[in-house]
Parts: structure tokens; sequence; C-alpha cells
């Protein structure tokens, strides 16, 4: 099945600085690649995607970059906040399913 | 929001019983899931129907069986329930499967005794 690996897995930034997440993945065919937010005890929530026939997507402080080549994608957000703190997860698309990344624990010092 | 529901939102229960989660969502879409999240938060897809119809069985322990009497709602019933089952299970639906954006409710935390 489709492999992702998801770095790093805990990463704790200071307030107003940025932080990187980035994923690798082995299918090609892969199309669709959506990022998730998970606050504790809450749900998932998706917080920006990208196909793979653009290079990289921006939505206020949040941006993803894909490089299909290479095969892999980063989320970057910018001027983080206390409440960017949570669990985000990579997904990517392929056999009829998301595969998700394990989880990156981003954690904003005040 | 009430998109993506799902009850109970808690449930515990001793090891041999038998339960069963709910799930249903008013956004019209045709796909739904079930997922297993862990101790560690990792995801994993356990089921997906699109139209009543299933897609994706994930190598899942048959004491597991899932149900969508229509395509609106997708039940999870589980026999015969072990310590391992004991995690946050994760319904969501899309438009359509594979590519495309999945909503989640807001799962259902199952304690096993």
């Amino acid at each position: 099945g489709e492999n992702v690996e998801q770095h790093p897995s805990t990463l704790s930034v200071q307030e107003g600085d940025s932080a990187v997440i980035k994923c690798t993945y082995s299918d090609s065919a892969s199309n669709y690649f959506p990022w998730y937010k998970q606050e504790l005890g809450k749900r998932p929530q998706l917080i920006i995607d990208i196909r793979s026939n653009v290079g990289e997507k921006k939505d206020q402080r949040i941006a993803v970059t894909l490089n299909k080549t290479a095969k892999h994608f980063s989320l970057h957000i910018t001027e983080t906040q206390p409440e960017d703190s949570a669990v985000y997860f990579c997904a990517l698309s392929g056999n009829e399913k998301l595969t998700f990344g394990t989880g990156t624990r981003l954690t904003i010092i005040p | 929001d009430t998109a993506v529901s799902q009850t109970p939102k808690y449930l515990v229960t001793q090891m041999g019983n038998d339960k069963s989660i709910k799930c249903e969502q008013n956004l019209g879409h045709d796909t739904m899931y079930w997922y297993k999240q862990d101790s560690k938060k990792f995801l994993k897809i356990m089921f997906s129907y699109n139209n009543k119809e299933l897609i994706i069985n994930e190598t899942v322990p048959n004491r597991f069986s899932p149900k969508s009497p229509d395509k609106a709602h997708l039940n999870l019933h589980i026999n015969s329930l072990e310590l391992g089952d004991s995690a946050v299970y994760f319904c969501a639906s899309s438009q359509d499967y594979a590519s495309d954006t999945q909503y989640f409710g807001p799962g259902t935390r199952l304690t096993v005794l």
C-alpha cells in the first residue's frame, strides 16, 4: 500500500516564528494532498490542500508546497500563534482512500 | 456544526461485550468512512462505503461489521470487544471517494476494561 512519512514527530516553535512540516511518499499516482489539524480532544479538520497540477498554495499564514518529482510536500505556518498548537497530519490520495502521515505535534511557546 | 455526527461520544464497556457506534452526515455526500485513532494518534482507515456499497475493508478483524442503511448513515458494530479495541473511532464523509476532502465526525472514545 501507499507509504507516507511525516517529519518531525514533534516541533516546538517560539511564538511568531515559522514552522515547517514535511511529508514524503512513494506512489507517484497520488494527486491530492490535504493537511489536517487536530486540536486536543477534537476531530481532524482540513486546513489546506493541494492538487498535483499546482506547486504551491497559500491561505493567509498557511502554505503548502508540492514537489511531485521529488515526491514530497510541506506545510508552512508563518507568524505562529498559541492557537496553532495542535497535531498536524499530512495525507495523500491513492487506491480509493486517503493515507495519513503519523502526525506532528506542534507546540507554540509564548 | 453537526455536518457529521456520531453517537455516543464516550463508550466504556467490559471485554467480551458487543457495542455499536452510529454515524450520520447531512452533507449529501456519497462516501463515508470509519477510522481508528490509537493512543499514539495514528489515523488508520478501517472501512469506506460509497452509496451503501463497501469499497474498502482494510484488513480489519471480522468482529467489526459496518452497516450502511442509506448513504447518510454508516454504523459500526463491534462484537466480543478486546482491550486492544480501545481507541478513538472517527467517522468521516466525502462527496466522492479518493481525491476529495473528507469531513470528520467528533469521534467516539471507546474504552474496553
